[in-house]
């Protein structure tokens, strides 16, 4: 499996600002994605970073309100910009392991905006 | 395309007695599967998966699920609930192994003692 870490665990934001989360993985890995989990919802997908070019984003999701950085193989950042308080919600890292065909997730940064 | 389809929203059951968690997907091809279980305030943790080999898969904690082709089924099963089971549950496809996958709206677990 992989460990990661992801920083701030949670924030309290007011709107209008912007805030950047990291993910950090104890390994080297090609693929990262990004995730939404907005309350009591299930997850969704953003966008995938891959290492040396530019992150793939999913439908309804632009890289203007979510930048995202993946400067080397075990590093991503997740900016929020422009907050308000729809973008209150979870925000999750993942990492693709390839030899067990598996996605390990990151314990989260829970996010509020006032 | 592929989707997922979890049943229940919410199922409560009797510490002690066994556990379903129903699961249906839709895929275009042979899908790989996926149950994470989610503690409240936690992160997401992989519970079991299915990857075309043995039909029926075996997880952490004592938790289980058989993979069934013509029923488009992934349930997920536990003889015996445990306290600590007491959770959100996702199960998760995909068509393409692993990369791009799709979450189910979650099933939450409630536990009574």
């Amino acid at each position: 499996s992989a460990v990661i870490s992801q920083k701030p665990s949670r924030d309290i934001c007011q709107r209008g600002t912007s805030l950047t989360i990291q993910c950090q993985v104890d390994s080297q890995v090609t693929m990262m994605f990004w995730y939404r989990q907005q309350p009591g919802q299930s997850l969704t997908l953003i966008a995938t970073a891959n290492q040396g070019s530019e992150a793939t984003y999913e439908s309804g999701f632009v890289i203007d309100k979510f930048p995202i950085s993946r400067p080397n193989l075990t590093f991503s950042t997740l900016t929020v910009s422009n907050m308000s308080p729809e973008d209150s919600s979870i925000y999750l890292c993942s990492v693709e392991v390839p030899v067990q065909e598996t996605q390990y997730f990151g314990p989260g940064t829970r996010l509020l905006v006032l | 395309a592929q989707s997922v389809t979890q049943l229940d929203s919410h199922v409560s059951v009797s510490e002690g007695t066994p556990v379903l968690l129903r699961c249906n997907y839709s895929s275009s091809y042979s899908p790989s599967l996926f149950w994470y279980v989610q503690h409240p305030n936690k992160g997401l943790q992989l519970l079991l998966k299915y990857t075309s080999a043995a039909t029926l898969v075996k997880g952490i904690n004592g938790f289980e699920a058989e993979f069934k082709k013509s029923e488009t089924s992934f349930h997920l099963t536990k003889p015996s609930a445990h306290m600590s089971d007491a959770a959100e549950y996702f199960c998760v496809v995909s068509d393409t192994g692993y990369q791009k996958v799709t979450f189910g709206t979650g099933t939450k677990l409630q536990v009574i003692p």
